[in-house]
């Protein structure tokens, strides 16, 4: 039961050029999503965020792309660094009532060559 | 910045054995989750816990597994009879209010033998 799914496991880019990270999701629940970066043997942290009332949210190098009625979502990375490499999860949650679990993608891990 | 910490960082018990894992969620934090991740696989929720009881469960999170608060500042998961299958990072988890970010803490790496 896929109900975001992240269809590319890995990505390489270049210093300095543009990181997209795609995320795809079915349940028309979710109306919160984020993106967390994950480094081996340590906890998600927390990246950036788009309630489903948005379309964009920018922080930084980093901006995320919300289409609703496609449920898909976009993490763009300008311009993108070494330290940027990492495992990057998609994660949705509904707010409307309930516990507002997270529902994770299964990662996509960006490398950033110098 | 506050975080949320977890101790142990490694634990390796023996099948059959109960562990406690350990999380002091950030001060302020009235929601607070345990996820975990199997080796190679996704982060998947376990269960949630506001006010002082569950409030959702998955079903991953059956008789073996419990919760608990108590004190005002640690939280700990509990698995009472480890299976090999319980070997996994599991991270701990809170947030502040309705719709806010939750924020987890550094995983405690179980290897269950």
């Amino acid at each position: 039961d896929q109900q975001v799914k992240q269809n590319s496991p890995s990505l390489s880019v270049q210093e300095g050029r543009i990181s997209i990270l795609n995320c795809d999701y079915t349940n028309s629940m979710f109306d919160y999503f984020l993106w967390y970066k994950k480094y081996p043997a340590e906890g998600p942290t927390f990246l950036i965020s788009i309630s489903s009332i948005k379309d964009k949210n920018e922080d930084g190098r980093f901006t995320v792309f919300l289409n609703k009625s496609a449920k898909h979502l976009s993490l763009h990375i300008v311009p993108s660094q070494p330290g940027d490499s990492a495992v990057y999860f998609c994660a949705a949650s509904s707010t409307q009532g309930g516990s507002e679990k997270l529902v994770f993608g299964k990662g996509t891990k960006l490398t950033v060559n110098p | 910045e506050p975080e949320v910490t977890q101790t142990p960082s490694h634990q390796v018990t023996q099948m059959g054995q109960e562990v406690i894992l350990r999380c002091v969620p950030i001060s302020n934090h009235l929601y607070f989750y345990w996820y975990r991740q199997i080796l190679g696989q996704k982060v998947e929720f376990l269960v949630s816990f506001y006010n002082n009881e569950i409030s959702e469960k998955s079903e991953i999170f059956d008789d073996q597994f419990s919760v608990e608060r108590p004190d005002g500042s640690n939280f700990t998961l509990k698995i009472r009879s480890t299976k090999l299958e319980d070997s996994a990072m599991y991270f701990c988890a809170s947030r502040l209010d309705t719709g806010e970010t939750q924020y987890f803490g550094p995983g405690t790496r179980l290897l269950v033998l």
